[in-house]
């Protein structure tokens, strides 16, 4: 089985621009949970989709936004880049059973110039 | 609200030797998770043991072992036989044991080193 795939790997912006980030979960997952990743603040959760609805939300503001499709695929997106916005961003896919484990992808790494 | 806390931000161990890393938490909870992920320099966030709350019984995973202490709110990981692969960040990690709350709560991560 393929693992989680996130596109593209790495991503350079500038201030105010935006930008949407992609995550393939494995096959058959039908969560798929998003993370940023700082050296200062250290893995955050942003948020969790499930069946195409926003299930759960991290303390983040309203420009990271993010959205589920049929095929259990998501997106990210954030509007008007700041500086504070360049990290790892980690998707995590899960079964969603009792077992609850969360398989994550590479990453993409967003710089913001 | 939840917290994750791991005092060791680095550490180093020899090839062959045991190394045990450290992780405490705070929650109200009583059904939760408890896990730890390895994250090498590839960047990849990869499983590496998993503990229910509710068993009383320390979760083992080939040399990966952990000392979980409910009471306490402790949960530690014990390497053994440590190999150059193991080298990478560790984070510990909580999760509710509660649909519709399946996000990870991350400590600050112990990078360790495996010394040849």
């Amino acid at each position: 089985k393929a693992g989680v795939t996130q596109t593209p790997r790495y991503l350079i912006k500038t201030r105010g621009q935006q930008v949407t980030l992609s995550c393939s979960p494995i096959s058959g997952h039908r969560s798929v949970s998003w993370y940023q990743q700082t050296p200062g603040q250290g893995l955050q959760f942003l948020f969790e989709y499930f069946s195409e609805t926003q299930r759960n939300k991290g303390n983040f503001p309203g420009r990271f936004s993010g959205r589920q499709f049929s095929n259990s695929r998501s997106e990210m997106n954030v509007s008007t880049l700041e500086l504070g916005d360049s990290a790892l961003y980690l998707c995590a896919s899960s079964l969603d059973t009792v077992k609850n484990i969360q398989y994550f992808g590479a990453g993409t790494r967003l710089s913001v110039l | 609200a939840q917290t994750v806390t791991q005092s060791q931000p680095e550490m180093s161990v020899q090839e062959a030797e045991t190394v045990t890393l450290s992780c405490t938490y705070d929650t109200s909870e009583n059904n939760y998770y408890l896990f730890w992920y390895k994250q090498p320099p590839s960047r990849q966030m990869i499983l590496v043991i998993r503990q229910e709350a509710y068993k009383q019984q320390n979760a083992t995973e080939n040399r990966f072992s952990v000392n979980f202490q409910k009471a306490a709110k402790s949960f530690s990981l014990k390497i053994s036989d440590s190999q150059l692969g193991d080298t990478a960040m560790y984070f510990c990690a909580f999760m509710k044991q509660q649909t519709g709350a399946n996000n990870l709560f991350f400590g600050t991560g112990t990078r360790l080193t495996v010394i040849p």
